[in-house]
């Protein structure tokens, strides 16, 4: 069964710093894998996605993941913060079989000024 | 713009009293998603539609039903709602094997 792990629940970074979130996941298909942004009181927002074509998944806002089937995982990344950057980070990945996804447990970044 | 519209944003029931979310979509996905979503916690599936055909999770309570009267619209009713059911609400849509689009969500509060 499909399942996501998000390694560290809160990430801490400097404004310009570089943004790494860790995400790994085990998958026994080739998975789709999602990354999702949620803001305070809003839905999850789509960052970016990943379906089995470039390894490298360029997303909105800066963000960009790579997909290391090696290492089972998609972190996220951004060169630079931006305060508007703060907010919850999900990583997810597609069930095998239906329509469903696997959320991981969510990481809160904060970008200090 | 397409999108996925959630009403209420905010909505606040009594103890036992019957309350209707509701969700409406613009994109015509085949897929609707209904996840309850607690503080610092990650979106719990409770159930979705695929067209008409309706999947529950096995955890999901009985006190949560959902309606799909076509495909713009999709309910969550909760028949009696308990202090533990306060939390947001969020509407997603999809189509099969591709991302899921989200709704801003409605917050519930259960006095």
């Amino acid at each position: 069964a499909q399942s996501v792990t998000q390694l560290g629940s809160h990430v801490s970074v400097s404004e310009g710093a570089l943004v790494l979130l860790r995400c790994n996941y085990s998958s026994s298909v080739p998975p789709y894998l999602f990354w999702y942004v949620q803001y305070p009181n809003q839905g999850l927002q789509l960052l970016l996605k990943y379906t089995s074509a470039a390894t490298l998944v360029k997303g909105i806002n800066g963000f960009e993941a790579e997909f290391k089937k090696s290492e089972t995982s998609f972190h996220l990344t951004k060169p630079s913060a931006h305060m508007s950057d703060a907010a919850e980070y999900f990583c997810a990945v597609k069930r095998e079989y239906g329509n469903k996804l696997v959320f991981g447990a969510g990481t809160i970044l904060r970008v200090k000024s | 713009d397409a999108m996925v519209i959630q009403n209420p944003r905010y909505q606040v029931t009594q103890f036992g009293k019957p309350v209707t979310l509701s969700c409406s979509q613009t994109l015509n996905h085949n897929v609707m998603y209904w996840y309850q979503q607690k503080s610092s916690q990650a979106p719990k599936l409770l159930f979705h539609y695929y067209d008409k055909d309706f999947n529950n999770e096995a955890d999901t309570p009985d006190n949560f039903q959902s309606r799909r009267p076509n495909t713009s619209f999709c309910f969550l009713d909760i028949r009696s709602p308990g202090l533990g059911d306060a939390a947001m609400y969020l509407c997603a849509t999809g189509h099969p094997y591709n991302e899921q689009f989200f709704g801003p969500g409605t917050r519930l509060t259960v006095l």
